[in-house]
């Protein structure tokens, strides 16, 4: 299995910071990594796909890079709507496997 | 578009079967660039690939369910299914399904099923 990890596990920040969350794959995964919104009792939604491709109707203010191992979301003039969690995920290999979170909260 | 709704018993008592259902909508099951997964959440936690069909019935399983796990699909009436056998509390969590979907090569998981809490108590 290829382990995901990512940091922090939570984060404070204002309305209007610009927000980074990192996700390190224990391999090589090439740009098969994805990133999801999750809020609290729903589904998790795709806002990134193959390491930078933004999800159609996804605000232009999340942004994906990297590959190889390290990767990065970028929440630039981060909204109130984006205060919650998201999980990075790896395709590249099966079973695929998710980061363990990050909690982006108010400060 | 796609929309995917799981389905099935909301408790289930230990050592016994768990099953779910999910139906898809919008379109077709044998889709030649997808696949079919299950994922599970237990509350307050991450999020675990179970496994995964393809319209054709081919399945893979993570390993870490393998054993006890059948994923099986059902082309006319559009959905895949779920049994995990001699279920624990630790298989106490929310279940989704999703559709993933292949382009050149890449892969993700979208849509998803808005997820169905599944509790393991007698």
């Amino acid at each position: 299995d290829i382990q995901m990890t990512q940091s922090p596990s939570s984060l404070s920040a204002s309305v209007g910071d610009r927000v980074t969350i990192t996700c390190r794959a224990a391999q090589s995964i090439s740009s098969s990594l994805n990133w999801y919104q999750q809020k609290p009792g729903k589904a998790p939604k795709l806002l990134i796909y193959t390491a930078s491709s933004l999800q159609s109707g996804v605000p232009s203010r999340f942004s994906g890079s990297g590959s190889g191992t390290d990767f990065t979301l970028t929440i630039s003039n981060v909204q109130p709507e984006d205060f919650t969690t998201y999980y990075c995920q790896q395709s590249y290999s099966l079973p695929l496997t998710f980061g363990g979170g990050t909690k982006v909260e108010i400060k | 578009q796609v929309q995917l709704q799981e389905s099935g018993p909301g408790l289930v008592e230990p050592s016994q079967t768990l099953s779910l259902t999910c139906t898809v909508s919008g379109g077709s099951i044998t889709s030649g660039s997808s696949y079919w997964s299950w994922i599970r959440q237990p509350a307050g936690k991450g999020l675990e690939w179970i496994g995964r069909i393809y319209g054709s019935g081919t399945s893979n399983q993570n390993p870490s369910l393998k054993s006890r796990l059948t994923i099986s699909v059902d082309t006319s009436k559009n959905q895949f299914s779920l049994k995990l056998y001699s279920v624990t509390a630790a298989d106490t969590a929310v279940y989704y399904c999703a559709r993933q979907s292949y382009n050149s090569g890449w892969n993700w998981l979208d849509p998803w099923g808005q997820g169905i809490l599944v509790t393991v108590s007698s």
